[in-house]
């Protein structure tokens, strides 16, 4: 299983992009790389997944290095109520209909006004 | 997006009580479900996984016997704590996924168990 690495924590001022590192350099070259957000008390938001190609939706942005080793979410107009633990997840494979999500410490995010 | 729903949300019961909670996937067929438990300030660390209508498979250092999972539709996943004890009381979280694998998982809200 590909293990990642996310930086505990990190201050984003409102408004601004937040940018959200993690590193995966053990991934295998059909894995795909997933992000969540918790925010608090609450289960584990979906926010984006991709393989190889930069990935976009209404959330956030998805920057994968060509090498596939790092990728970088990106929040582009940070809101207070983005403050939650984001998590970068590399799946496990169990059975053909679903896949195995292990949650590392996160990087705790905290929007300031 | 697509919508998991756990029921109840919270749950205050006596030391050796039996405590069932709910997991639904409203909108889409969930093959699979997982069990996740997460004690305060830490992560989400998965229990069991289970495919419907077959038996669940559990993580490591989880008892089988007493956190009892049935996955008997595409649209329900239940697990059971038994007898439960003050140091079962944590915060359990499932998730669900479709036959479609590189689709997202989607999560409950979570259902915060406290046992007196």
């Amino acid at each position: 299983d590909a293990k990642t690495t996310q930086p505990p924590s990190m201050d984003c001022a409102e408004g601004r992009a937040a940018n959200l590192p993690c590193n995966h350099s053990t991934i295998s070259g059909n894995e795909y790389v997933y992000w969540y957000r918790q925010i608090h008390s609450q289960g584990p938001q979906y926010i984006i997944h991709g393989l190889k190609n930069n990935e976009t939706n209404e959330m956030a942005s998805l920057i994968i290095t060509e090498d596939r080793k790092s990728s970088t979410l990106i929040l582009p107009h940070a809101t207070l109520r983005d403050t939650a633990v984001y998590y970068c997840i590399v799946p496990i494979r169990v059975t053909a209909a679903g896949n195995k999500l292990t949650f590392g410490g996160g990087t705790r995010v905290l929007v300031k006004p | 997006g697509a919508v998991v729903s756990q029921h109840p949300s919270r749950v205050i019961c006596k030391s050796g009580t039996s405590v069932k909670i709910e997991c639904r996937s409203l909108d889409f067929q969930a093959t699979t479900m997982f069990w996740y438990r997460q004690f305060p300030k830490q992560s989400l660390m998965l229990m069991a996984t289970s495919n419907e209508g077959s038996k669940a498979t559990y993580e490591q250092g989880v008892e089988k016997d007493k956190f009892l999972i049935n996955h008997a539709s595409l649209t329900l996943s239940t697990l059971t704590v038994t007898s439960a004890h003050p140091e079962d009381s944590s915060f359990y979280i499932c998730s669900a996924g479709t036959a479609y694998s590189n689709q997202p998982q989607h999560f409950g809200d979570g259902t915060r168990l406290s046992i007196l």
